[in-house]
Parts: structure tokens; C-alpha cells; sequence
């Protein structure tokens, strides 16, 4: 069965400074991973993806994150935070088919000036 | 942005009501969810669709039943709504199961039952 774990429900950084967001996964195959970010009253918006091409993967808003598989991790990673990222991030890993996505209990960014 | 429309936005209402959430997409995607987002689950599927008429539980699927007669809408039912079921319920539309394609989501229904 899949499952995701977020190992921070919260994180706090300061303006400019990195931001990592650690997920764990397991799987039973090589699994297909996202990133989501859901700002406050708002639905889900897609950050980047993992489907078996490169190990790093490039997202919107400068967010990257590096597929290991022998950590069984997805961590999720930004150079210098920005005010506009405090939100919460979710990560989420698909079954086989793509038909059904689990998803972890969050982690929420907080960014302070 | 997707075009998925949720509604209504915000309801609230009693124990033991009926109670009926709507999705409607303009998308033209096969893959309809709904989830259930509480504090400190992430967001847990209740049930999903695959087509029309073609439709699956999830792994919080009790107390809930759903409906889909056309492609775009995607209708999620609480027969008789309990405090439990106060939460916020997203829908989520994917283009075809196995083209590892995401989920886009739309903003959520707030559902409040006293």
C-alpha cells in the first residue's frame, strides 16, 4: 500500500533564507510524487512532479525537490523563501494506476519578515 | 486554472438533513474525486468517479454516496448529515487514470453541521 509522511507538521523560516519540507513515502513499485500548495480558503494548486524521468525535479514559484529512492524521500526544497509562500504544502503519492492519490497531513510554511 | 466549480461555497445546516455537494467541470476529464480536508488528516478521499455512472469509495467513503449522470458534475450526497461530517470537501479532476496527469482542484465547500 502507499502512504506519505510529512515529518513537520509546521515549519518557520525567515524572509530569503531556505526552506526545506521533508516527505517520506512508502511503496510497493517506483511510486509518481507531487507537490501541492493550498494558500488559506483556497483549493490545491500543483507544485512539481516525480514520474520516473529526472531525480531532481523543477517546479513553479523557484521550488524544487530531489526524488531518493534509497531514503524513500521527496523533500522539498526552495533556495530563498518569499512572504508569498507561507501556506501549507502536501505531498502526495499516487497509486499504480494513477487512479487514486494519497496524500500527507501537511506541513504549513510559516515565513517571517 | 482548471474550470471547476464547487457549490455551494459555504452551508450550514442540522443534524440529520440531507445534504448534496455539487462539482461541475468544463474540462472534459474522465477522473472526478471528492475529498474531505481536516486538521492534521491532509485530505482523505471519499469517493471517486471514472465515468459516467462508473463510481468507487474511498477510504472514507461510510455516510456518503455520490452520483455522476454527465461528465461534468459530480454529485456527492450525505443522507442524513451528521456533526462528524463538518468539514471542508474538495473536488478534484484528473485527465485519464494512468497518464500520470495531477489532480486540479477546485476551492473547496466549507460544511458546517450543528
Amino acid at each position: 500500500a502507499q502512504s506519505v509522511t510529512q515529518l513537520d507538521s509546521h515549519v518557520s523560516v525567515s524572509e530569503g533564507t531556505p526552506v526545506l519540507l521533508r516527505c517520506n513515502y512508502s511503496s510497493s513499485y517506483s511510486p509518481s510524487l507531487f507537490w501541492y500548495v493550498q494558500h488559506p480558503n483556497k483549493g490545491l494548486q500543483l507544485l512539481l512532479k516525480y514520474t520516473s524521468a529526472a531525480t531532481l525535479v523543477k517546479g513553479i514559484n523557484g521550488f524544487e525537490a530531489e526524488f531518493k529512492k534509497s531514503e524513500t524521500s521527496f523533500h522539498l526544497t526552495k533556495p530563498s523563501a518569499h512572504m508569498s509562500d507561507a501556506a501549507e504544502y502536501f505531498c502526495v503519492v499516487s497509486d499504480r494506476n494513477f487512479n487514486k492519490f494519497y496524500f500527507g497531513s501537511g506541513t504549513k510554511l510559516n515565513v517571517k519578515p | 486554472d482548471a474550470g471547476i466549480t464547487q457549490s455551494p461555497r459555504h452551508k450550514v445546516t442540522e443534524t440529520g438533513t440531507p445534504v448534496t455537494l455539487r462539482c461541475h467541470q468544463t474540462e472534459n476529464h474522465r477522473y472526478m474525486y471528492w475529498y474531505r480536508q481536516d486538521p492534521g488528516h491532509g485530505l482523505r478521499l471519499i469517493h471517486y468517479s471514472y465515468g459516467v455512472k462508473d463510481t468507487d469509495k474511498g477510504e472514507v467513503s461510510d455516510g456518503y454516496s455520490v452520483s455522476r449522470s454527465k461528465t461534468e458534475d459530480f454529485l456527492l450526497t450525505l443522507e442524513s448529515a451528521t456533526s462528524s461530517q463538518t468539514s471542508v470537501y474538495f473536488c478534484a479532476i484528473s485527465f485519464e487514470g494512468g497518464s500520470n496527469q495531477p489532480q486540479h482542484f477546485g476551492d473547496g465547500t466549507r460544511l458546517s453541521i450543528l
